[in-house]
Parts: structure tokens; C-alpha cells; sequence
């Protein structure tokens, strides 16, 4: 049981430059999360979805974009990047959602450095 | 807008000895909070949680305490071990919502 997979572990990107952070998770879990971690600012949420062709914004969505076409699979896209978007960026799942006893899972994360 | 801080940036504890985190949130709406440990190169990783409902919740060397009327939330790991030097993150959920909202961390070094 692999639980929640992030790829790449790290990458380098020039400003202006694209790329999709990916994220699968097999626990057959409906909400999925995405987060970012900037040194002494904690976990800032980006977008989540509730399920299969639903997402939401978070605290800071300026600058991503996000799709759920299947239960298992969450992605995460940067158009244009800048280096305010460097950061280590963790995606989650979770069984139930907010309110209830189904905390999050993570995965180990993916660190971006856009230079 | 930071609706749940962590004050304290860092801890140190001797080994053997209580460790106590504190967190502390300004939304009245919260309705269910969580401790989340983290090592390096990983993610975090669930601790403990508690509803708003209860002030108190225990599990093995974790206890996790709820002042509602104080906004504060604390965990307390009793014995602390060297394998808990990690960092520490409070988390709490608005009610109605899926959002889990964290704080900014309080990195734990237990010293052997």
C-alpha cells in the first residue's frame, strides 16, 4: 500500500516555465489536498477537491491550477512560474473530509526552486 | 491572516522530561483540531486530533488539551524520547468546511 505518491522529489525551474506536480493516492480516498510550506509559514492550502470532477480554492490558489478526473490522481499545475512559487509542495488525502475523525495523509513532498 | 499560531519556533527538552506544545487560534468556528509531526524529507505525519466537543484526548505518551474558552490547544508527550525531535504542527477545521488550516510549527529537539 503505497499510499499518497508525489513526483518529482525535486526540480529546478526557470521563470516563465510550466510544469504539473503529480499526486496518486490508492487508499481510494475522496478529498485530496494540496499544500504548500515556506520556511516559518506552515502549511498553506492551494486548492482541494471533494471528489472526482470537483475542486476548490484555498488560502493561496494564485498562480496553480488543478484537475480531478479520477478518485485516485490529483495534479497540480504551474503556467507561468515565478520565484514566490519556490517552495516544498505536499499533497494529501483524506476519507472523509473536514469535521470528522479522517485526518490527512501526505506525501513526502516535491521541491520546486524556480530561479 | 494567521487563524492558528504556533508562538514558539522551537523547543528543547531533556530526555525522560514533558515536552509541551502550544498553539493558539482565533476562530471561534473551529470544531475539530489535530496534532501533525514532521521529520525532515517526509510529510507530516498524524498525531493525535480532538473535537471541540471534548477538552481532553489521550493516546499512549500523547495528550492533547482544548481551552475553548482560551482559544489554546496543547500537546504534551510524556516521556519525551529522542525519536520525538521533529517539528509540530497544529492544525484545526472551520465547521462545515474541508479545509484543514495549520500553524506555522514548532520544531522539538529532546536531547539524550
Amino acid at each position: 500500500n503505497a499510499g499518497v505518491t508525489q513526483t518529482p522529489k525535486f526540480r529546478i525551474l526557470k521563470i516563465g516555465q510550466s510544469m504539473t506536480l503529480q499526486c496518486a493516492q490508492d487508499m481510494n480516498h475522496n478529498y485530496m489536498y494540496w499544500y504548500r510550506q515556506d520556511p516559518g509559514m506552515g502549511l498553506k492550502l492551494i486548492y482541494y477537491s471533494v471528489g472526482a470532477g470537483i475542486t476548490d480554492k484555498g488560502e493561496v490558489p494564485n498562480g496553480y491550477n488543478v484537475s480531478r478526473s479520477t478518485t485516485e490522481d490529483f495534479p497540480l499545475r504551474l503556467e507561468l512560474a515565478a520565484p514566490s512559487q519556490t517552495s516544498v509542495y505536499f499533497c494529501a488525502s483524506s476519507y472523509r473530509g473536514g469535521g470528522t475523525n479522517s485526518p490527512l495523509h501526505f506525501g513526502n513532498g516535491t521541491r520546486l526552486t524556480v530561479t | 491572516d494567521q487563524q492558528v499560531k504556533q508562538n514558539s519556533p522551537s523547543l528543547s527538552v531533556q530526555e525522560g522530561r514533558i515536552s509541551i506544545l502550544n498553539c493558539d487560534y482565533t476562530n471561534s468556528m473551529f470544531d475539530y483540531f489535530l496534532w501533525y509531526k514532521k521529520y525532515p524529507a517526509e510529510g507530516p505525519t498524524f498525531l493525535i486530533s480532538i473535537s471541540s466537543i471534548k477538552d481532553k484526548n489521550e493516546d499512549g505518551r500523547f495528550t492533547v488539551f482544548l481551552n475553548k474558552s482560551a482559544k489554546h490547544l496543547s500537546l504534551h508527550i510524556v516521556p519525551s524520547q529522542p525519536g520525538d525531535s521533529a517539528v509540530y504542527f497544529c492544525a484545526a477545521i472551520p465547521s462545515g468546511t474541508y479545509k484543514y488550516i495549520f500553524g506555522t510549527g514548532t520544531r522539538l529537539k529532546v536531547l539524550a
